[in-house]
């Protein structure tokens, strides 16, 4: 399997501006997750779904945070309008909860710069 | 509350050293618990796992045993090598239950 693959890798934008970050989980994968890491806060769970269904989003931060699962297969976080305390990583995971509890599989992650 | 609790970092160590990272935490029942490591640009991957008291996980020379009297699960090397330089996670979750709880992360140095 490819693992869980984000777009983009890197993207530096302006405030104020739109931000799109996009998300394949591994096919089977029935749980996705949405992190964002920062130096100041660490790791933080923003939003995760099960089965396309938000369950959690008591982690985003604001109004100008929305995630989608249109289907098993992606899902987007997007930013709107971005701040420059928005930059950070973040990271797209996705598990299948099994009898040995949640593995978790992350992404390699979006660099997201606003200037 | 379910919590992880990890020892701050930075850990320096040099090379061929033993690793210790100190992993506690306080959870109801018998959650599963994981090692993650990071290293630089990357994501986090699984290190190892345990489900249940008295287990050990291993990988890539890494042991971390699960005592449920403790409450821990300290995470161990014989002899660290400069690749083994990242973040490292510690973290819970149980079978009934979605979310994974992780620490804080300890990041670890190895000098040549």
């Amino acid at each position: 399997d490819a693992g869980v693959i984000q777009s983009p890798r890197h993207e530096v934008t302006e405030m104020g501006q739109e931000v799109t970050l996009r998300c394949k989980p591994i096919s089977g994968h029935d749980y996705l997750f949405w992190y964002r890491q920062t130096m100041m806060r660490g790791l933080e769970l923003l939003i995760y779904f099960n089965n396309n269904v938000p369950i959690d989003d008591s982690g985003m931060p604001e109004d100008r945070f929305s995630a989608k699962m249109p289907n098993a297969s992606f899902s987007t976080l997007k930013i709107q309008p971005s701040e420059p305390r928005d930059s950070a990583v973040y990271f797209c995971a996705s598990s299948f909860l099994g009898r040995s509890g949640n593995t978790i599989y992350f992404g390699e992650g979006s660099w997201l710069t606003v200037v | 509350g379910n919590s992880v609790t990890q020892m701050e970092g930075p850990v320096t160590l040099s090379e061929e050293a033993f690793l210790t990272i100190n992993c506690t935490y306080t959870a109801t029942g018998y959650p599963s618990l994981f090692w993650y490591v990071q290293y630089p640009g990357e994501g986090l991957q699984l290190l190892l796992k345990a489900t249940k008291a008295d287990d050990k996980g291993s990988n890539k020379g890494f042991e971390a045993t699960y005592r449920k009297e403790t409450t821990s699960f300290h995470l161990e090397k014989g002899s660290v090598q400069v690749s083994d330089s990242a973040v490292y996670f510690c973290a819970l979750s149980y079978s009934s239950a979605s979310k994974i709880i992780f620490g804080s992360g300890t990041r670890l140095s190895i000098r040549p």
